[in-house]
C-alpha cells in the first residue's frame, strides 16, 4: 500500500512553454501532497505543500506563478510549470501524507524529469 | 532555520559495515528519518527514529540517534552491491508543520 506515482516521469519540452506534472495517490487519501525539486547531484528542495481544496503554501523564493499547484482532489496534485526556461530543467518529486495515519509519513513518487530545451 | 549535512561519499566492500553520518541542527526535532534513493528514482523510506528514543534497529539496518551532540548514524550490516544508492537523512519538527528537511545526501558505493 501506500503507492504515489507521478506523470509523465520525463518530459522535453521547448522554452516558453508549459508543463504540467501529475501526482497521484494510489491507494489512500493524502490530505497533504509536497512539491520537490532535485538538481543533479544534489538534495531535494521543498517547494510547496500543498493540501487539498486548498491554496498551495509555497518555500521561500519559489515564484507561485511559474510553479502553479492545484491539490483538487484527495488523491491528485498538479504542477504545472509555466513559461518553461532551461533554467527549470531539474528533477521534480512529489510526496504525499497519508492524513489516516497519526505518524509523519511521506509517500515519495518515482519523480519526473523535465527538460527545457 | 533547520541545517542537516551529510558526508558526501561513501565506499565500501561488499560484506562489510557501511556507517553512514548525519548532523543536524534543530533541537526541536520531532522525527528523525533515513532514505534511500536509486537513480533516477523517487525516495525510499527506510527507517525513522522518534526522537526521544537513542536507538532503532530494523533487520540490517541500525539508527543510532546522539540527542546531545545533534548526530545521527545509519548502520548497514553485511552491505550487499543492492546497498550502493544515496543515502539521505532527514528531520521534521511539529513547529514547522512536519516538513521534511533534507541533508545533502551520502553517495555509497559497495563495491565486489
Amino acid at each position: 500500500g501506500a503507492v504515489v506515482s507521478q506523470h509523465p516521469s520525463w518530459v522535453i519540452c521547448k522554452s516558453g512553454t508549459s508543463v504540467k506534472i501529475e501526482c497521484r495517490s494510489l491507494d489512500f487519501q493524502a490530505t497533504t501532497m509536497f512539491w520537490y525539486r532535485q538538481f543533479p547531484k544534489q538534495s531535494l528542495m521543498l517547494m510547496a505543500t500543498s493540501n487539498e481544496g486548498s491554496k498551495a503554501t509555497y518555500e521561500q523564493g519559489v515564484e507561485k506563478d511559474k510553479f502553479l499547484i492545484n491539490h483538487a482532489s484527495l488523491t491528485l496534485s498538479t504542477l504545472t510549470v509555466t513559461s518553461a526556461h532551461p533554467e527549470d530543467s531539474s528533477f521534480y518529486i512529489c510526496s504525499a501524507r497519508d492524513g489516516r495515519r497519526a505518524y509523519n509519513e511521506q509517500f515519495f513518487g518515482p519523480g519526473t524529469r523535465l527538460t527545457v530545451l | 532555520g533547520e541545517d542537516v549535512e551529510q558526508s558526501l561519499f561513501l565506499s565500501v566492500r561488499e560484506g562489510d559495515s557501511s556507517v553512514i553520518n548525519c548532523t543536524y541542527t534543530d533541537s526541536s526535532s520531532t522525527y528523525l528519518y533515513w532514505y534511500k534513493q536509486e537513480p533516477g528514482a523517487g525516495l525510499q523510506l527506510l527507517t525513522y527514529i522518534f526522537s526521544n528514543m537513542d536507538m532503532k534497529q530494523d533487520q540490517r539496518l541500525t539508527v543510532l540517534l546522539n540527542k546531545k551532540d545533534k548526530h545521527l548514524s545509519l548502520r548497514i550490516a553485511d552491505t550487499q552491491t543492492g546497498d550502493s544508492a544515496i543515502y539521505f537523512c532527514a528531520e521534521s519538527t511539529k513547529a514547522a508543520g512536519n516538513k521534511l528537511t533534507f541533508g545533502g545526501g551520502t553517495r555509497v558505493l559497495v563495491k565486489p
